[in-house]
C-alpha cells in the first residue's frame, strides 16, 4: 500500500524557518518525481515545488512565490522527501501536502499525504 | 505562467443530476490536464489524467474531455459521495498551476 506521511509542521514566526518531512512507503521512491502542494485556509491548491529522480539528476522546480526561500530535497536511502522553508511569511500559512508524481510525469500526482499545517504568525 | 479558470466556482445540484465543470487554460496545453476531487479536511484524490483518462478505481460516472484550452469534467449522475470540491491542474509547463476550484454542494 502506498503511503505518504508528512511531519514537521507547526507555529513559526515571520522570518523564521521550518523543515517539513514526508516519509513514504509502498513503492520505489527513487523512481518517482515528488511534489509539494499547499493549501491556505479556505483557499485552493497551490503547487509549491518538485524534485525529479536520480535519473534526472534530482533537479528541482519551484513556484515563483517560494523560489529562493524554499528548497525541495530528498534522501532516497531514507525514502524521504523534504521541504526546507526559510524567510517565512504570513502568506505561507497553509496545509502542506507531499504528493507522488505518476510514473508518466505529465499525468499528475496519483498519491497524496494527509498534509501538515504550517502557521506563520507572531 | 499558464492560468486555469474554472467555472462555475460553486454549483448546487441534486443526487442524480448531470453536472459539468469547465476549465479554461490561458494558452494551449494539449491534453496535459488532470482533475482532482477534494473533500473537507482530506487530501486531494486523483481522478483523471491526460484530460480524459480515468484513474484506476474511479467510477465510470466521471468523465473528462477537451484539449488545447477548453476542458470539462462531467459527472453523469451525481451521487452523495461526489459532493466535494474539484480542481483541474495543468502539467504542460512550469510552474504547474491549479484552477481555482469548483465546489459542488447539495441542493
Amino acid at each position: 500500500e502506498v503511503q505518504l506521511v508528512e511531519s514537521g509542521g507547526g507555529l513559526v514566526q515571520p522570518g523564521g524557518s521550518l523543515r517539513l518531512s514526508c516519509a513514504v512507503s509502498g513503492f520505489t521512491f527513487s523512481d518517482h518525481y515528488m511534489d509539494w502542494v499547499r493549501q491556505a485556509p479556505g483557499k485552493g491548491l497551490e503547487w509549491v515545488g518538485r524534485t525529479r529522480n536520480k535519473a534526472n539528476s534530482y533537479t528541482t522546480e519551484y513556484a515563483a512565490s517560494v523560489k529562493g526561500r524554499f528548497t525541495v530535497s530528498r534522501d532516497d536511502s531514507k525514502n524521504s522527501l523534504y521541504l526546507q522553508m526559510n524567510s517565512l511569511k504570513t502568506e505561507d500559512t497553509a496545509v502542506y501536502y507531499c504528493a507522488r508524481v505518476a510514473t508518466v510525469v505529465t499525468r499528475g500526482c496519483d498519491y497524496w499525504g494527509q498534509g501538515t499545517l504550517v502557521t506563520v504568525s507572531s | 505562467d499558464i492560468q486555469l479558470t474554472q467555472s462555475p466556482s460553486f454549483l448546487s445540484a441534486s443526487v442524480g443530476d448531470r453536472v459539468t465543470i469547465t476549465c479554461r487554460a490561458s494558452q494551449g496545453i494539449s491534453s496535459y490536464l488532470a482533475w482532482y476531487q477534494q473533500k473537507p479536511g482530506k487530501a486531494p484524490k486523483f481522478l483523471i489524467y491526460a484530460a480524459s483518462t480515468l484513474q484506476s478505481g474511479v467510477p465510470s460516472r466521471f468523465s473528462g474531455s477537451g484539449s488545447g484550452t477548453e476542458f470539462a469534467l462531467t459527472i453523469s449522475s451525481l451521487q452523495p459521495e461526489d459532493f466535494a470540491t474539484y480542481y483541474c491542474q495543468q502539467l504542460n509547463g512550469y510552474p504547474l498551476t491549479f484552477g481555482g476550484g469548483t465546489k459542488v454542494e447539495i441542493k
